[in-house]
C-alpha cells in the first residue's frame, strides 16, 4: 500500500481482556518498529523486526506484550490481560532499509487503546 | 546511551513570527538527528534529518535545523509561523538499532 496501515484505529478493552493490534507496512519495507505513546509523551520503543526476525524486544514492558511478523510483512502486537497502564497510542513504523535510523521511518496513524 | 532533551513542553508564537524549538542531544557515537511533526490523531511525519553531511539541514514546510556539535544542539527554526504549523514536534536521535524520541514540544500559533 501507499502508507503504513494500522487497525483498528480505536480499541476499548475491559481490564483483563486480550487485544491484538495489526500493522500493515509499506510493501517491500524490511524494517518494522512498534512504539508506545502515552498521553502527552513521546513515542517509546517497544520492538523491532528485520523481515520476520525480531531483533530487539528490549522495550516490551512485560511478558504480557508479544509481537510477531511471521511472513516478514504484516505484524501483530498482542497484549494479554490488559491493564489500565496499557492505555496509549500504539504506533507502527516501517523503513525500506536495514539501517532504518539513517532514512527515518514512515509511521502509521496509530491505534488508540483505552483500557477501562 | 543516546538521548534527546527538548526544552519547553509548550511554545507559543504569533502568526508570522519566528519559530524556535530547542533540542539538545547526548550520543556516544556520531549522531544522526531527526525532527518529526505529529498532527492531532495522526502518526509522525519526518520534517528533516541530519546524517553528518551539511550542518544546516532544510526540511519540508519551510523548517530548518542547525547541528552544533560544540553545543550538542539541533534546534528547529522557521522564519515565519503559519497557523497550519500548530502541532506536536519531536526531536529524535538514532539509538543502536532504532530512533529514540524526546518528549515533544507542542507549538501553538497565536492569531
Amino acid at each position: 500500500g501507499a502508507g503504513v496501515s494500522q487497525s483498528p484505529r480505536y480499541k476499548v478493552a475491559k481490564r483483563g481482556q486480550d487485544v491484538a493490534l495489526r500493522c500493515d507496512p509499506i510493501s517491500g519495507h524490511v524494517s518494522l518498529f512498534w512504539y508506545q505513546q502515552a498521553l502527552g509523551q513521546g513515542p517509546e520503543f517497544l520492538t523491532y523486526f528485520q523481515n520476520e526476525a525480531q531483533l530487539d524486544k528490549s522495550g516490551l514492558p512485560s511478558d504480557r506484550f508479544f509481537a510477531e511478523r511471521p511472513e516478514g510483512s504484516v505484524s501483530t502486537l498482542k497484549i494479554q490481560r490488559t491493564q489500565q497502564e496499557d492505555s496509549a497510542v500504539y504506533l507502527c513504523a516501517s523503513s525500506l532499509a536495514q539501517g532504518a535510523y539513517y532514512y527515518g521511518y514512515t509511521f502509521g496513524s496509530g491505534t488508540r487503546l483505552t483500557v477501562v | 546511551a543516546q538521548s534527546v532533551t527538548q526544552l519547553g513542553s509548550h511554545v507559543s508564537v504569533s502568526e508570522g513570527a519566528l519559530v524556535l524549538l530547542r533540542c539538545n542531544y547526548s550520543s556516544s557515537v556520531p549522531p544522526y538527528l531527526f525532527w518529526y511533526v505529529q498532527y492531532p490523531n495522526q502518526g509522525l511525519q519526518l520534517l528533516l534529518k541530519y546524517t553528518s553531511a551539511a550542518t544546516l539541514v532544510k526540511g519540508i514546510n519551510g523548517f530548518e535545523a542547525e547541528f552544533k556539535k560544540s553545543e550538542t544542539s539541533f534546534h528547529l527554526t522557521k522564519p515565519s509561523a503559519h497557523m497550519s504549523d500548530a502541532a506536536e514536534y519531536f526531536c529524535a536521535v538514532r539509538g543502536d538499532d532504532k530512533i529514540i524520541f524526546g518528549k515533544g514540544t507542542r507549538l501553538h500559533i497565536l492569531p
